[in-house]
């Protein structure tokens, strides 16, 4: 069984430009979570999307956006790219929304210059 | 203050030592997960659990709602136990639900 697949697993972009990063869950998953991971702060939790709707999300700003599709795959974009915006992206899928186990990709590691 | 605390930080030990790793919270919460990073970056969900104690192996969880802790224990540990345990926690303030992290806790299990 395909674990829950990232792509892509690196990406360098300037400041201002916008990223669309991808998502593959475990096949018969159908939520998607997001998670930021910077030395810093650690991990975040970003956004969950079951069933193509947002179910839960953390404290981002705007800039930071997702969307599921009918195949459960889902994106997460973001606008207007900042230096701090470089980071670790993680993605987990889970059978059922909310408080339920939950399988992490490898993550993206996204560098803004 | 952070939403949720782990302690330690940093924790060395020897190999066959029992090891604690605690997490405490201080919010509201429907559930607690504990995860393990390993370097290189792969997250692995350890448990979920919402109220008593669960085992896995040499690994044992457990929670205590009223006094806003869980605690991570490793039995008979092993170098390859070596990683970042994290807590988190999901709190539901309306309609939606957020998941918050601790900043984890880094072993190091010497042979």
């Amino acid at each position: 069984k395909a674990g829950v697949t990232q792509t892509p697993r690196y990406l360098i972009k300037t400041r201002g430009q916008q990223v669309t990063l991808s998502c593959s869950p475990i096949s018969g998953h159908r939520s998607v979570s997001w998670y930021q991971q910077t030395p810093g702060q650690g991990l975040q939790f970003l956004f969950e999307y079951f069933s193509e709707t947002q179910r839960n999300k953390g404290n981002f700003p705007g800039r930071f956006s997702g969307r599921q599709f009918s195949n459960s795959r889902s994106e997460m974009n973001v606008s207007t790219l900042e230096l701090g915006d470089s980071a670790l992206y993680l993605c987990a899928s889970s059978l059922a929304s909310g408080a339920t186990e939950a399988f992490f990709g490898q993550g993206t590691r996204l560098t803004v210059v | 203050k952070n939403e949720v605390e782990q302690s330690p930080q940093n924790l060395t030990a020897q190999e066959g030592e029992f090891i604690t790793i605690n997490c405490s919270y201080s919010v509201g919460i429907s559930a607690l997960h504990w995860l393990q990073q390993h370097p290189g970056g792969g997250i692995v969900s350890l448990f979920m659990l919402s109220s008593g104690k669960k085992k896995h192996g040499r690994l044992i969880a457990t929670i205590n709602i009223q006094e806003k802790h869980s605690s991570l224990h490793i039995t008979a540990s092993h170098p390859r136990d070596s990683a970042v345990y994290i807590c988190a926690v999901w709190n539901y303030g309306g309609s939606q639900g957020n998941l918050i992290f601790g900043k984890g806790t880094k072993l190091s299990v010497k042979p």
